[in-house]
């Protein structure tokens, strides 16, 4: 199994472009996540879906749009980068309930000039 | 809402000696309970958990016990080495359907030979 396969693995952007954060997962998991990783700041919550069709906001959604139109894939559009969206990018997913545990991503380490 | 409260690290220990890292929680409920282990340069991976109160986790060494009476999941192993140089995140997923996930900031951990 490949497990979470995210693309790309480094990205340089100026501002005020657009991007899509490739995220897909083929354990046939409901719950997937988007998370961002900053220095000292932890990880912060984007987006989460809980299946097909299912998305929901997180802690830090501004200026991300999602949508999962399949099990497999949640794309992260970045709609006008900024300086402030410069981080690490992880997607993550796993089955429903409490239970379980994520299966994460390498990660999209991006870069907004 | 709920959090996650890790010891503030880094944390900067010799091989062969013991290790603790704290980690406390505020859920309604009963959450499930996670460690993860972060290597430089990747995403997160689970190392271990434990889903109701009582349980012990453990994987590679590492254990840790859900204690509800002090709502506290603390990390321990009893001799690291320095290939477990990494930083380890407590996460939390609440009692309801979907398990929404809450991580504390991380403690970076360092072992030196």
């Amino acid at each position: 199994n490949a497990g979470v396969t995210q693309t790309p693995k480094f990205q340089v952007l100026k501002t005020g472009q657009s991007m899509t954060l490739q995220c897909a997962q083929d354990m046939n998991h409901e719950y997937m996540s988007w998370y961002r990783q900053d220095p000292g700041m932890g990880l912060r919550l984007i987006h989460y879906s809980v299946g097909a069709g299912i998305t929901d906001q997180g802690e830090v959604p501004n200026g991300y749009n999602v949508s999962r139109s399949t099990t497999e894939d949640f794309p992260l559009r970045l709609l006008s980068a900024a300086p402030s969206q410069t981080s690490v990018y992880f997607c993550a997913s796993r089955p429903l309930g409490r239970d379980y545990g994520y299966t994460f991503g390498s990660g999209t380490r991006l870069t907004v000039v | 809402g709920n959090s996650v409260t890790q010891m503030e690290g880094p944390v900067t220990l010799s091989e062969e000696a013991f290790l603790t890292i704290n980690c406390t929680y505020t859920a309604t409920g009963y959450p499930s309970l996670f460690w993860y282990v972060q290597y430089p340069g990747e995403g997160l991976q689970l190392l271990l958990k434990a889903t109701k109160a009582d349980d012990k986790g453990s994987n590679k060494g590492f254990e840790a016990t859900y204690r509800k009476e002090t709502t506290s999941f603390h990390l321990e192993k009893g001799s690291v080495q320095v290939s477990d140089s990494a930083v380890y995140f407590c996460a939390l997923s609440e009692n309801t359907n979907a398990g929404k996930s809450t991580f504390g900031d991380g403690t970076t951990l360092t072992v030196k030979p």
